[in-house]
């Protein structure tokens, strides 16, 4: 099985910063690679997939990078809706989700 | 516009057998590269991936529970129906159906239906 690991698990930001979620295949998956965004007592919402392509709808302060086996998400400026666990989601053999990331309010 | 319902027991018995139904709308499972994943979540865990069932009726499992699980389809009541079997307290999780694309995309989600296992 291919394992995904993301850092951190929990990451503390502010309205308005930065922020950027990293995420580890154990084996290369070139870029088979989903991010979602999933809120409180909420099914997950796709954002990102093939690793940098931004699903429709989704706002541009959210891009993807990377391919084989280091993959990260950025929020370029956070805004108040962007409080919430963040997954990747590997898909080039079966698929496996990492652990999450949480961004809570600093 | 595609929407997804799972529904099914909230409480199963230990050894039990889970069956889950995903009713669906606003796509044909029919049509080429379409499929329907299930996915699950422990409470305040992470996604685990399942099963998914292609358009052409082939079938994915998470090779860890390949042997609990089987999904099936039913195209004229628009239904994707997994089974688990010997149900454990460890499978307490609520339970999504996924819309994919042919690159396993989950763009659309249903609400999810927790199961809870216990005696």
């Amino acid at each position: 099985d291919i394992q995904m690991t993301q850092s951190p698990s929990t990451l503390s930001a502010s309205v308005g910063d930065r922020v950027t979620i990293t995420c580890r295949a154990s084996q290369y998956i070139s870029d088979w690679l989903a991010w979602y965004q999933q809120k409180p007592g909420k099914a997950p919402k796709l954002l990102i997939y093939r690793a940098s392509t931004l699903e429709g709808g989704v706002p541009s302060r959210f891009s993807g990078s990377g391919s084989g086996t280091e993959f990260t998400l950025t929020i370029s400026s956070l805004q108040p809706d962007d409080f919430a666990t963040y997954y990747c989601q590997q898909y080039n053999s079966y698929s496996t989700f990492g652990q999450g990331t949480k961004v809570e309010i600093k | 516009q595609i929407t997804l319902k799972e529904s099914g027991p909230t409480l199963v018995r230990p050894t039990q057998t889970l069956t889950l139904a995903c009713t669906y709308s606003g796509f044909s499972l029919s049509t080429n590269g379409v499929g329907v994943g299930w996915i699950r979540q422990p409470p305040g865990k992470a996604l685990e991936w399942l099963a998914l069932i292609y358009w052409d009726e082939s079938k994915r499992y998470s090779p860890s529970l390949e042997s609990r699980l089987t999904i099936t389809t039913d195209t004229s009541k628009n239904q994707v129906v997994l089974t688990m079997t010997n149900m454990d307290p460890v499978d307490t999780a609520r339970y999504y159906c996924a819309y994919a694309d042919s690159s396993w995309n989950f763009g659309n989600w249903g609400q999810g239906t927790l199961v809870t296992v216990s005696s």
